[in-house]
């Protein structure tokens, strides 16, 4: 596709439930990031895949939360027993070069709203 | 060492006036410095970014200045718009690491 999807754009579920959050990077994207912003805040990094080297999991907020990636293609985002204050837009974004220095291009965000 | 502190955390700004936002880093080992425009439900879309061996880069009403001693740079919007409005974000990357996002600046231009 002609940039990063993700899917799907809205999610309503109830507290407690599991829930799973997909991303297709730009084809060809080596590095692909995960980042939380909940309402009117800041973007909040959770989890960095830089081709096939081991993530880098280091802004996970807890063992609820996980991520995959398969090869350089679609990686999901897994919130086991959703709590309320989970409710943010899940962001991914993907770049062309490992590390952090070259541009990263943003999906529209996953609305999340636990309740 | 990671964080990107970004200020003011909102601003208010007459249309035609220079809309300038703050941001420092810690890290030395950054070597990236983009500025990202988010418009409401959008995701952040890359504005301008700069590299440490220049001091300023200008893209049309858009420059970043840069001062690698200080570890600030900085976003300057002139001639500001109403459509301008938007939260920004700066960013510091490096090839070892990840992207790190400021808080962002809720940017309103008043017509």
């Amino acid at each position: 596709g002609a940039g990063v999807s993700q899917s799907p754009s809205n999610k309503v579920t109830e507290k407690g439930k599991d829930v799973e959050l997909r991303c297709d990077p730009i084809s060809g994207h080596t590095a692909l990031y995960w980042y939380r912003q909940r309402l009117g805040q800041g973007l909040e990094f959770l989890i960095y895949f830089q081709g096939n080297s081991a993530p880098d999991k280091s802004g996970l907020p807890s063992d609820r939360f996980s991520a995959e990636r398969t090869g350089e293609s679609v990686s999901t985002l897994t919130i086991q027993r959703t709590q309320q204050e989970d409710s943010a837009v899940y962001l991914c974004a993907s770049s062309l070069a490992l590390g952090g220095s070259t541009e990263a291009f943003f999906g529209q965000g996953t609305r999340l709203t636990v309740v | 060492q990671q964080q990107v502190k970004q200020s003011p955390q909102s601003l208010i700004v007459q249309k035609g006036g220079i809309s300038i936002i703050n941001c420092a880093y810690e890290n030395t080992a950054f070597d990236y410095f983009p500025w990202y425009q988010q418009f409401p439900g959008k995701g952040p879309a890359l504005l301008i970014a700069i590299r440490p061996d220049v001091s300023e880069k200008k893209e049309g009403r858009f420059t970043i200045s840069f001062n690698k001693s200080a570890k600030q740079f900085s976003l300057h919007i002139m001639d500001s718009q109403p459509g301008d409005s938007a939260t920004y974000f700066c960013a510091a990357g490096g090839s070892q690491g990840n992207l790190i996002f400021g808080k962002g600046t809720k940017l309103s231009v008043k017509p």
